[in-house]
């Protein structure tokens, strides 16, 4: 079962370029999810998508845009790529009821130069 | 924003030591949630607490939610290097989708 799926693995960017992160899920889950997570920070949430066709600002959603392309994926993008954006990415996926777990992928590792 | 503080931050002990990491927010959460996160890999769901006062344990691993639905304890009994990782807790409130997650407990067990 592959679950959730994120693609790179690894970027290196330069400041100013443009990148999408790609995200999908095999579970039929509604929820999705696009987090960052920094060193002594924990995971913060960037954006997410309750259901098809709808999608919400987390907390800390400047310099990202995201796109809920169908129920199976989610996508992450970033215009005007900054070095204060380089951090580690997940996307995670939820099925219904707010006590279920969120199943997170592996992780893209984004570095901007 | 719901705030989540986590301690310590980091704990290096010995194989066979016991372990609390705790979990802490002024905020009331209709459930909480623990999590372990190994190098280049996501966060993994260990348990969910919903009850205050509500305890579980998963083998040598004993969760607490407090009382008033503010905190929650991780405790670990006879800790073993396969306990290395990132421990997590995450906290939902009202029946809302996000979670807020807390900064993390990096906890490394030397045999």
């Amino acid at each position: 079962n592959a679950g959730v799926t994120q693609t790179p693995k690894f970027q290196v960017l330069k400041t100013g370029q443009s990148m999408t992160l790609q995200c999908a899920q095999d579970m039929n889950h509604n929820s999705m999810y696009w987090y960052r997570q920094d060193p002594g920070m924990g995971l913060r949430l960037i954006y997410y998508s309750a259901s098809e066709g709808t999608t919400d600002k987390g907390e800390v959603p400047n310099g990202y845009n995201v796109s809920r392309l169908n129920k199976r994926e989610f996508s992450l993008r970033l215009e005007s790529a900054a070095p204060s954006q380089t951090s580690v990415y997940f996307c995670a996926s939820r099925g219904r009821g707010s006590s279920q777990p969120q199943h997170f992928g592996d992780g893209t590792r984004l570095s901007i130069l | 924003t719901q705030l989540l503080e986590q301690s310590p931050q980091f704990l290096s002990i010995q194989e066979g030591e016991n372990l609390t990491v705790y979990c802490n927010s002024s905020s009331v959460f209709s459930s909480l949630q623990w999590y372990r996160q190994e190098p280049g890999e996501g966060p993994v769901l260990l348990v969910t607490v919903v009850t205050g006062g509500e305890v579980k344990k998963l083998k040598r691993l004993t969760f607490q939610f407090g009382d008033a639905r503010k905190d929650s304890s991780l405790h670990i009994t006879a800790a073993q290097p396969g306990d290395t990782g990132l421990y997590l807790c995450a906290g939902a409130w009202n029946a809302g989708n996000m979670l807020t997650f807390g900064g993390g407990t990096r906890l490394m067990v030397k045999p």
